[in-house]
């Protein structure tokens, strides 16, 4: 079956610091890919997405790409802010139509001042 | 402004009653998912259902029943409640199509007591 690795958190940084979050999947077919983000007391939203190979999601500063090769979708941010500390889920639809949605298990990101 | 409206944000119950959580999306989708989100272990998929009557086993169903009788509707049943489904629950809904955004509601914090 599909499947999601993220790295291991929690991670802290500094505010302006450089940020990569990494994520890579197993999947039959060619999937399309999420980051999902959660801010303490609110619901999943999408941060970004790309639907094919060599695709880049942006959004808000954050970037990823749709490696097939390395079969990797990393998240990165030239320069975190405080605001930017939420959990961060990777995640993957089936190339289907019926987009039964895999998710890792999340990461949490604290930007201290 | 798209919605997904889940009935409760926080829930007590006791062992062995039959617990009713619901969601309504009023975006029109086809798809509807329910997850359980739990420290550590990221958001897994218990049942999702990609039209009116339908539904798939996810990756933990044993325990739980849904039902969508109507198009804006999934119901996310407990059969019989147990300590160790003390969660929280989100439900999410999406169109058919490759690629698509899920929208997430605010979830319900459920205890088992």
């Amino acid at each position: 079956g599909n499947s999601v690795t993220q790295m291991e958190g929690p991670v802290t940084l500094s505010e302006e610091a450089f940020l990569t979050i990494n994520c890579t999947y197993t999947a039959t077919g060619y999937p399309s890919l999420f980051w999902y983000v959660q801010y303490p007391g609110e619901g999943l939203q999408l941060l970004l997405k790309a639907t094919k190979a060599d695709d880049k999601g942006s959004n808000k500063g954050f970037e990823a790409t749709y490696r097939k090769e390395t079969t990797s979708f990393h998240l990165e941010k030239g320069s975190v802010q405080v605001s930017d500390s939420a959990v961060y889920f990777c995640a993957l639809s089936d190339a289907g139509a019926n987009s039964k949605l895999t998710f890792g298990k999340g990461i949490t990101l604290s930007v201290r001042p | 402004d798209v919605k997904v409206t889940q009935s409760s944000r926080y829930l007590v119950k006791r062992t062995g009653e039959k617990v009713f959580l619901e969601c309504v999306q009023d975006m029109d989708h086809e798809n509807m998912f329910w997850y359980r989100q739990d420290p550590g272990l990221g958001l897994r998929l218990i049942y999702f259902s990609y039209d009116v009557k339908m539904k798939e086993k996810g990756d933990i169903p044993e325990g739980y029943s849904v039902s969508r009788e109507k198009k804006e509707r999934f119901s996310l049943i407990l059969e019989s409640a147990s300590t160790n489904q003390t969660s929280m629950y989100l439900c999410a809904s999406s169109l058919h199509g490759r690629g698509t955004e899920a929208f997430f509601g605010q979830g319900t914090r459920l205890t088992v007591v």
